[in-house]
């Protein structure tokens, strides 16, 4: 089963890149890394998704290494809306939500700071 | 379309009484989920269906959690005899079938608080 690690938190300042990196050594050849971000009092929203290399959308971009054993999340110059919890997972597409697919865990509290 | 929507947005209810929530998924949408969300933690899988059909529930979800989804639009979760351990914030999520990545579109929740 896909376990991911991330950092519980981060802090950066406005305009600064920010890269949060998450680890999952034991991902399956057919699963995915999907990113979510969420609010406070909100449900999460898809950030990036992607299987292998690089992905960029116009929100983020998503870096995989070859061996897929771990992927960064880079937004660019964020601003104080980005203040969020970002969440990392990983799994096969349909998800198998009892094999523990697309398990949300923790996430990583980004604080934005002026 | 507006995106999901749940209702109510706020539940707060004594112990042993039952609680029922409502989702309304985006209309061309398909699949339903059901996730519960405890303070500092990530969203944890409940239930989905599939249309009308329940496709998957986990396997710790006790059996005073119910959910249906009738006509394969709008779903309901019941929780009965409820404890203070059901206290969380109930998530409702909603995609098509076959959707490049599975992207789920997530509700903006119901929270419950259990006196």
């Amino acid at each position: 089963l896909a376990k991911t690690t991330q950092p519980i938190s981060m802090d950066s300042y406005e305009g600064q890149e920010v890269n949060i990196t998450c680890s999952h050594n034991n991902i399956a050849t057919n699963d995915y890394i999907t990113w979510y971000q969420q609010f406070p009092s909100q449900g999460p929203r898809f950030i990036i998704q992607g299987y292998k290399t690089k992905v960029t959308n116009e929100v983020a971009s998503l870096f995989i290494p070859a061996d897929r054993k771990s992927s960064t999340l880079s937004l660019p110059r964020v601003s104080l809306s980005d203040t969020a919890v970002y969440y990392c997972l990983v799994g096969d597409i349909p998800p198998t939500y009892n094999n523990n697919d697309m398990r949300f865990g923790a996430g990583t509290r980004l604080t934005v700071k002026p | 379309d507006t995106g999901v929507s749940q209702d109510p947005r706020h539940k707060i209810t004594k112990r042993g009484q039952n609680v029922t929530f409502r989702c309304d998924p985006i209309s061309e949408h398909n699949r339903l989920y059901w996730y519960r969300q405890t303070l500092g933690q990530g969203p944890e899988f409940l239930t989905y269906f599939q249309n009308e059909a329940q496709l998957e529930k986990s396997r710790l979800l006790s059996d005073r959690f119910s959910a249906e989804r009738p006509k394969g639009s709008f779903s309901t979760l019941e929780i009965q005899r409820t404890e203070q351990g059901d206290s969380a914030m109930y998530l409702c999520a909603s995609n098509e079938a076959g959707d490049p990545g599975d992207t789920q579109y997530f509700g903006p929740g119901t929270r419950l608080t259990v006196l």
